[in-house]
């Protein structure tokens, strides 16, 4: 079936530090989410990306879409203890219907 | 503001059960979901729903049973509690045109026992 997985499922990084997600789709999709669950909390979206090899920032934070639309990644510049939680990618692979594909989730660990 | 609430937050059953959970969204969505979260796994998408009275199976279906009678109510059925249900379930609701963002509840942590 259709299978979006994400890497590294765990990530610790030092306050100012750098973070990547990367986002890897078994089909094509037709647009691709981000959403970030606080600890306890529930997921939010942040953003929607559509078009191929799209990208777009956030303040500290850069969503691309892949050319082929099958990858995505989000990178978070000089990480604040704030960005702490589980980052996942939603694939939409087309159809009249929502329904989105989500990944398996990248755990963010900020050390002060 | 969407709200989406659902019934409880924590829940406790035991193996046999019939166990309801409920979802109520205030923004006149359309689409209602119904995934279970479980560490490494992810969301996974359990039933779904368009309309009311229409519902269609996810990624993982087995077990569980939807009910939509109104728009703004979409319910999950545990026919029998089995140890293996044991997680977190999160409803969502999106519109079905436009913007395609999902709107989650809260959750509900349902533990069998």
């Amino acid at each position: 079936g259709q299978q979006v997985m994400q890497i590294p499922q765990y990530q610790h990084v030092q306050e100012g530090e750098d973070f990547t997600t990367y986002c890897n789709s078994s089909t094509t999709l037709s647009n691709i989410q981000w959403y970030k669950q606080r600890p306890g909390g529930h997921p939010v979206f942040l953003i929607q990306l559509v078009k191929s090899g799209e990208v777009k920032k956030q303040k500290r934070l850069t969503f691309q879409f892949g050319e082929a639309k099958k990858n995505s990644s989000l990178h978070i510049t000089a990480t604040q203890t704030t960005d702490v939680g589980t980052y996942f990618c939603a694939g939409k692979v087309g159809g009249a219907t929502n329904k989105l594909i989500f990944g398996t989730g990248t755990l963010l660990a900020v050390q002060p | 503001d969407v709200k989406v609430t659902q019934s409880s937050r924590y829940l406790v059953k035991r193996t046999g059960e019939k166990v309801f959970l409920e979802c109520v969204q205030d923004m006149d969505h359309e689409n209602m979901f119904w995934y279970r979260q479980d560490p490494g796994l992810g969301l996974r998408l359990i039933y779904f729903s368009y309309d009311v009275k229409m519902k269609e199976k996810g990624d993982i279906p087995e077990g569980y049973s939807v009910s939509r009678e109104k728009k703004e109510r979409f319910s999950l059925i545990l026919e029998s509690a089995s140890t293996n249900q044991t997680s977190m379930y999160l409803c969502a609701s999106s519109p079905r045109q436009g913007a395609v963002e999902q709107f989650f509840g809260p959750g509900t942590r349902l533990t069998v026992l």
